[in-house]
């Protein structure tokens, strides 16, 4: 079986510009959560989606959002990017519910903000 | 609030020789902890998982890992390094969130060095 799979896998951007990211949860999973890492620090909370609604949001500005679609793949998207948004995108999924605490991650999306 | 501090953020040590990676989480009921480890270009991937069943949790590869309410501690320990366990290790605990789901609040991380 497939994991979490995240498009693309590097993304350059520069500053002021919007970014979409993709991620497809492992098969059955309908929970999907976004992490972002900055570079020598730990993974901080985005998001997390159930049955496409949000389910919870972290301390993140409003530019970023995000959805899940009917086939449980999610998007998150950051507007008016910043040089401080430069970091590894971490999308995760779940099963089966909302509160289920075992997480599998994606390899990420590395985005470089210039 | 739920949150976990790594006590080193480097650790060296030999191979063949033990591993204890520490970890203090603070919480004010019983909480959910992991720990996941971090290979170079590589996703996040869970070692093992404390939800108070027992206190000694064992996980992959030979890791485990032991609750200790009294000091707040829950420490990742291995007998024996291999040159494979080199790698970011991340205590984790979970916060509910309102609307049913939850998040992973992650320590900042100890990066395990293991030489020859």
């Amino acid at each position: 079986d497939a994991g979490v799979t995240q498009s693309p896998t590097h993304l350059i951007k520069t500053r002021g510009q919007h970014v979409t990211l993709r991620c497809s949860p492992i098969s059955g999973h309908k929970s999907v959560s976004w992490y972002q890492q900055v570079l020598g620090q730990g993974p901080q909370f985005i998001f997390q989606y159930y049955e496409k609604e949000e389910r919870g949001r972290g301390n993140f500005p409003d530019r970023f959002s995000a959805r899940q679609f009917p086939n449980y793949s999610s998007e998150l998207n950051v507007n008016a990017l910043l040089l401080g948004d430069s970091a590894l995108y971490l999308c995760a999924s779940s099963s089966p519910g909302p509160s289920s605490e075992k997480l599998f991650f994606g390899s990420g999306t590395q985005l470089s903000v210039l | 609030a739920q949150s976990v501090t790594q006590l080193d953020s480097h650790v060296s040590v030999s191979e063949g020789t033990p591993v204890l990676l520490r970890c203090n989480y603070s919480s004010s009921y019983s909480p959910s902890l992991f720990w996941y480890v971090q290979h170079p270009n590589k996703g996040l991937q869970l070692l093992l998982k404390y939800t108070s069943a027992a206190t000694l949790v064992k996980g992959i590869n030979g890791f485990e890992a032991e609750f200790k309410k009294s000091e707040t501690s829950f420490h990742l320990t291995k007998p024996s390094a291999h040159m494979s366990d080199a790698a970011e290790y991340f205590c984790v605990v979970t916060i509910p969130n309102s609307n049913s789901g939850y998040a992973l609040n992650f320590g900042k991380g100890t990066s395990l060095l293991v030489t020859p």
